[in-house]
């Protein structure tokens, strides 16, 4: 299984731009890399998913480089309310999703 | 309204006293599983199931037991509970196994005395 490493915490203000980077330097051909968000005391809430390059939605935005070993996941404009923990997950087919100990995004005023 | 529920959100209950957490999703998921939180510890697979009658161990899987008879239900079961289960359980569903979207429930947090 590819293991993740991110960073354990960051702080940002209202409204600006975050970038959290994801390390998976033993990510498989297979895999896909998928982010999720958790609020205190509720279930992780899917964010994006993407294989290569770059993937958008109207939430965020997903950077892989070429050789795939990172991933950096983009918030535009963070607000108060996206204050949450962000996991980073590698997943293959028929292998368990394996959630690390994510990042807290703490914004503030 | 698409969604994953599960009963009951919150419990107290004596050790060896059998428990059953039941999960259910009405997306006509084929993929189900079973997640616990504590903390510093993360999110950690319990059980999963990738069709009706199809179940495997994740990684915690030692006290737990699951059944998978209808596509829609999942329920987990504590034998013989301990306190060391005392957690926060999720309950996950997904359309199929792989790269794809799961939603999950709103949880059950577990006391074992």
């Amino acid at each position: 299984l590819a293991k993740t490493t991110q960073p354990i915490s960051m702080d940002s203000y209202e409204g600006q731009e975050v970038n959290i980077t994801c390390s998976h330097n033993n990510i498989a051909t297979n895999d896909y890399i998928t982010w999720y968000q958790q609020f205190p005391s509720q279930g992780p809430r899917f964010i994006i998913q993407g294989y290569k390059t770059k993937v958008t939605n109207e939430v965020a935005s997903l950077f892989i480089p070429a050789d795939r070993k990172s991933s950096t996941l983009s918030l535009p404009r963070v607000s108060l309310s996206d204050t949450a923990v962000y996991y980073c997950l590698v997943k293959a087919r028929n292998t368990p999703l394996v959630f690390g100990k994510g990042t807290r995004l703490s914004v503030i005023a | 309204e698409a969604q994953v529920t599960q009963n009951p959100r919150y419990l107290i209950t004596v050790t060896g006293k059998k428990l059953t957490v039941t999960c259910s999703q009405n997306m006509n998921h084929e993929y189900m599983s079973w997640y616990r939180q504590d903390p510093g510890l993360g999110l950690r697979q319990i059980y999963y199931s990738m069709n009706v009658e199809v179940t495997d161990k994740g990684d915690v899987p030692e006290g737990y037991k699951v059944s998978r008879k209808e596509k829609r239900n999942f329920p987990l079961i504590l034998e013989s509970p301990s306190p060391n289960q005392t957690s926060l359980y999720f309950c996950a569903s997904s359309f199929r196994e792989g790269p794809s979207e799961q939603y999950f429930g709103p949880g059950t947090r577990l006391t074992v005395t």
